[in-house]
């Protein structure tokens, strides 16, 4: 059973529109939540980090926890084509930090 | 300051060789972790150090896998007898004690024929 669910897109919006990313993960005892970018080819880039209910936001970014719903996203406001790539999804299962990933979501923003 | 550092980038082996793959990771982070990522998948745990210590290693990995991290500073991935199931990124990533977020380096791609 995988731990750690996205939808494998692709995603596409027009430049300008808002990106909705979501995850979904199985265990409840999991205590941080991770956000990476990965452009092909390359290897991933950590932009967002969440470890309580709610939303935090940092520039375009917003991400978004509910626990009880084991269930996490992340907003990209203003898209740009720049943004186009796999985003990564990492859940923190215990004090190890060991992060499991998701298979990604690969997000195209049309010019 | 430079961020987390892989080598070789690439390498293109037979099966059946052995190959070794070096991560340097940023000078003040104590956690060390390799990853392996195949074409559409996220990256997959493998192993993870404290300093010197190997604290976990994952089911998966095989025994044709070993990894080092000698005086808890830069870690060795070795794969003996290499298979075509081999080929993969390897990717290296470190974080400093007590914080979650891990920093991956560029990664070193493995191709076995």
């Amino acid at each position: 059973q995988k731990e750690v669910e996205q939808n494998s897109g692709p995603l596409s919006v027009p430049e300008g529109a808002i990106a909705s990313l979501n995850c979904t993960y199985s265990d409840r005892g999991s205590q941080s939540f991770f956000w990476y970018r990965q452009y092909s080819g390359k290897s991933p880039e950590l932009i967002m980090f969440i470890y309580s209910n709610g939303d935090k936001e940092d520039g375009r970014f917003t991400a978004q926890l509910n626990k009880a719903s084991q269930y996490v996203s992340l907003l990209i406001r203003d898209s740009q084509p720049s943004d186009s790539a796999t985003y990564l999804c990492a859940v923190g299962m215990d004090s190890s930090y060991k992060l499991i990933f998701g298979s990604g979501t690969r997000l195209l923003v049309r010019p | 300051d430079t961020g987390v550092s892989q080598d070789p980038r690439h390498k293109i082996t037979k099966r059946g060789q052995n190959v070794t793959f070096r991560c340097d990771p940023i000078s003040e982070h104590n956690r060390l972790y390799w990853y392996r990522q195949t074409l559409g998948q996220g990256p997959e745990f493998l192993t993870y150090f404290q300093n010197e210590a190997q604290l976990e290693k994952s089911r998966l990995l095989s025994d044709r896998f070993s990894a080092e991290r000698p005086k808890g500073s830069f870690s060795t991935l070795e794969i003996q007898r290499t298979e075509q199931g081999d080929s993969a990124m390897y990717l290296c990533a470190s974080s400093p004690v007590e914080r979650g977020e891990l920093f991956f380096g560029e990664g070193s791609r493995l191709t076995v024929l």
